[in-house]
């Protein structure tokens, strides 16, 4: 079937550990992002990624890292320079047309400790 | 970027109509007006969208205002299943197709 999987779904790393969150998708799509959420809160964009080979920061992107050397994966490092990494992770993809719609993948939920 | 207002949360009973309202007063003549929702704990599951016109697809209808300052999700019969928070978002069109959300609307849909 067609989509987007991330895993896993829940992750535990120690503080000053950096870890990295998997994000495929099969749709054949060019553009994919990832999104962070808190708690009651809506979706901020981390970074996004239009082509292979290219990225760019989204609105936080500070203490995060992204590659696109692939283009069905878009893995997203958290680093330890990241201040308050404990969140839900979201990763989207979409074709990058003007006015086409984003799937999203079911989400990691990263908790640090 | 064109912000949006939507009320924190909503009832609906069962069976009945859902109509949640979005106010985007500053959304520019070329970006258009899009609907997700979010059931608790999952990714975003796209609804709808429009630029001028009213949509209408298998889940939503979508009615925009004459002069696109506001615009209305409507579930024509709800269901226990339709309970999740609603956004509403304008895209973002100098940086790709990127999503800008807020802090959404929290339906409950009640039996």
């Amino acid at each position: 079937d067609g989509g987007i999987t991330q895993s896993p779904k829940y992750l535990f790393r120690k503080e000053g550990q950096n870890v990295t969150l998997s994000c495929e998708q099969n749709l054949n799509h060019d553009a994919m992002y990832w999104y962070r959420q808190d708690p009651g809160q809506g979706l901020r964009l981390i970074y996004y990624s239009q082509i292979v080979n290219d990225f760019q920061k989204g609105d936080i992107a500070e203490g995060y890292s992204v590659s696109r050397e692939k283009k069905e994966s878009f893995p997203l490092t958290v680093t330890s320079a990241q201040k308050n990494p404990t969140a839900f992770y979201l990763c989207a993809s979409s074709t990058g047309g003007r006015s086409d719609e984003q799937y999203f993948g079911p989400g990691t939920r990263l908790t640090v400790t | 970027d064109a912000k949006t207002t939507q009320p924190t949360s909503m009832d609906c009973a069962e069976g009945r109509a859902a109509n949640l309202p979005c106010n985007h007063s500053t959304i520019s003549g070329n970006e258009y007006v899009y609907w997700y929702r979010q059931i608790h704990s999952q990714g975003p599951q796209y609804i709808i969208h429009g630029l001028k016109n009213n949509e209408t697809n298998e889940m939503a209808s979508l009615i925009i205002t004459e002069d696109r300052k506001s615009s209305t999700l409507i579930l024509p019969h709800a269901t226990l299943r339709d309970t999740a928070v609603y956004y509403c978002i304008v895209r973002t069109i100098n940086a790709g197709n990127m999503l800008t959300f807020g802090g959404g609307t929290r339906l409950m849909v009640k039996p």
